[in-house]
């Protein structure tokens, strides 16, 4: 079965400085993997998508992930936070089979100290 | 377009009770998913469906069920309401995966949380 890990409950991190915030994943196949944020009290918006190719995908804000293969990882990234970035961020992954099940993990909330 | 639309936004049940979230989609998505969201679970897939006639079981499907007619719509109803059920529920959609940059990114509705007493 698929399934995401993201280790961190929280990631505190002061404005201006790189953020990374981390998610692993397990799959058979090759993963479609997805981040998407919330806000406070919004539904969930798309970030950004790997699904085949370069291993340093560019999203939505400023945001980019890293796909590492033999980690299972695809970390969030940005080099440079902003107070505004303070969210729940959610990574995902998607079956590559014939069924689009979709698995979100735990979520982490990010706050960008000023 | 309105995107992914769900009704109610709130609701209050006593235990016992049933009740049906309605969601509505108008971008001709194939694919459509409720998911739960509970504080430290993350969010939970309870039913999806892969286009009309169509539905198969998430992580979490006991106490709920779902069908699915039509492309657009796709309503979640709780059978016999429990404390347990108290949660916010997300409804979302996405075309079927055959490239593009909308392909697989799912379009969530605001949400509508449901109080069971």
């Amino acid at each position: 079965a698929q399934s995401v890990a993201q280790p961190e409950d929280q990631v505190n991190v002061a404005e201006g400085n790189p953020l990374t915030v981390k998610c692993t994943y397990s799959v058979s196949g090759n993963p479609y993997l997805f981040w998407y944020v919330q806000y406070p009290n919004r539904g969930l918006q798309f970030l950004l998508k790997y699904i085949t190719g370069d291993n340093l995908v560019k999203g939505s804000y400023g945001f980019e992930a890293e796909f590492n293969k033999s980690q299972t990882s695809f970390h969030l990234k940005k080099p440079s936070a902003l107070v505004s970035d303070s969210a729940l961020y959610f990574c995902a992954v998607r079956d590559t089979g014939g069924y689009q099940k979709v698995t979100f993990g735990t979520g982490t909330k990010l706050q960008v100290i000023p | 377009n309105a995107g992914v639309t769900q009704t109610p936004k709130f609701q209050v049940l006593k235990t016992g009770q049933s009740m049906t979230l309605q969601c509505a989609q108008d971008m001709n998505h194939e694919y459509m998913s409720w998911y739960r969201q509970d504080p430290g679970m993350g969010l939970r897939l309870i039913h999806y469906s892969v286009g009309a006639g169509i539905t198969d079981q998430g992580e979490v499907p006991n106490g709920y069920n779902v069908s699915r007619s039509t492309t657009e719509d796709f309503p979640l109803r709780l059978l016999s309401a429990a404390p347990s059920q108290t949660s916010v529920y997300f409804c979302a959609s996405s075309p079927r995966g055959t490239g593009g940059s909308g392909a697989n990114v799912l379009t969530f509705g605001a949400g509508s949380r449901l109080t069971v007493l």
